[in-house]
Formats: structure tokens, sequence, C-alpha cells
């Protein structure tokens, strides 16, 4: 079935500092590709995604590109924030109506000042 | 106020009591999900439904029921709660393929 993988946490970073986080997934089809975000204590909200392969979904200086022929779709940004700290979690969905999202097991971002 | 609504926020219930836990939209979307969050599992699946009186099993349904008579409800109950089914619990909506997922803010619930 389908699937998503991405790398564990935590990961800490000082502000400032170039982030990636990776995501791989498995999928028959074309799925489409999500990243949300979780502040601590709160749910989650969508921070981008992508709909086909080569498109490239931005937010809040967050980038992730749909690459079919690596399965992937990783986070960056380039400049991290101490408000950036949350759980980041990639996950698809299969295009057709109704499919339920996989999510990946999320990793965590601390950013230190 | 337009949006998912979860209630509880929080709950603690004792070892085989049943709990229900409610999910409400405003948007009239089709589709409706229940998920578990758990530390090292991510998020995972429950139930879902595609419409009111059309519910179908996730990956994690075992102990759980729902329900929806109306399309903006979607209860999930525990018929007879175990500590494993303590969890932060997810409802979210949509309408259908890439147009995005819209989550509540979560239930935390404690099984003692």
């Amino acid at each position: 079935g389908d699937s998503v993988t991405q790398m564990e946490g935590p990961v800490t970073l000082s502000e400032e500092a170039f982030l990636t986080i990776n995501c791989t997934y498995t999928a028959t089809g074309y799925p489409s590709l999500f990243w949300y975000v979780q502040y601590p204590g709160e749910g989650l909200q969508l921070l981008l995604k992508a709909t086909k392969a080569d498109d490239k979904g931005s937010n809040k200086g967050f980038e992730a590109t749909y690459r079919k022929e690596t399965t992937s779709f990783h986070l960056e940004k380039g400049s991290v924030q101490v408000s950036d700290s949350a759980v980041y979690f990639c996950a698809l969905s299969a295009n057709q109506a109704g499919t339920a999202l996989i999510f990946g097991k999320g990793t965590t971002l601390s950013v230190s000042s | 106020d337009a949006g998912i609504t979860q209630s509880p926020r929080y709950k603690i219930t004792e070892t085989g009591r049943q709990v229900t836990l409610m999910c409400h939209q405003t948007w009239s979307h089709s589709y409706m999900f229940w998920y578990r969050q758990d530390l090292g599992h991510g998020l995972r699946l429950i139930y879902y439904s595609a419409a009111a009186d059309i519910t179908d099993k996730g990956e994690v349904p075992d102990g759980y029921v729902v329900s929806r008579s109306k399309t903006e409800n979607f209860p999930l109950t525990l018929e007879s709660a175990t500590r494993s089914q303590t969890s932060v619990y997810f409802c979210a909506s949509s309408t259908g393929g890439a147009r995005g997922y819209t989550f509540g803010s979560g239930t935390r619930l404690t099984v003692v």
C-alpha cells in the first residue's frame, strides 16, 4: 500500500540555519503531496502542497518540490526562526475523491536563538 | 463560527467506560476522517466517511465505532475504553482529492 517515510528527528538548529527535512513516498499512480505543521499544543495546519510532478509548493519561506523520479518531496527553508519550532508531517493523498491522507511519522524541529 | 470543531478538548476516562468524541464541520464537506496521533506512529486513520450514512474502516479501527447521520457531524465512540486508546484524536474534513484537508484542534484522551 501507499506509504510515506520521513527523516526521524529531532532536528535541532540555530536560528538562521538552513533546514532540510527529507520525505520519500511509495504510491501507485500520481498522488498529491503535502506538508503539514503542528505547533505545540495545536492541531495540524497545511503548510504547502504539490499536486503533480515538478510542482513546487511554497509558503512562509518553506519550499518543497515534487520529484517523481526520486519519489521525494523534501521540505527546505533557507533561514529558520525560533517560531518555526514545531512538528512537521509529510503526507500523500491518492488523487481520487475522498481518499484519506497517509502521513509520515513526523519530524520535530527545534530552533534555538 | 465556520470551521471544524472537536469536543471535548481534554477527556479523562476510566478503563471499560464508553466515551464519545464529537466532530462538527460547517462547510458541508462530503468527506470526514478520524485519526489518532501517537508518538512514533504519526497519524493513523481510524475511520472515514464519504457522506452521511457511508463509513469505512481505516488502518486502526478496532475498539472504535462511528456514525454519520448528518453531513456535518462525525462522532467517534470508544465502546469500552482501554489504556492503549490513550492518544490525541484529530478529526478532519475534505471536499476530496488534492483540495486539501482541514483538521480540528484535537481531543486529548487519557484512559486510566
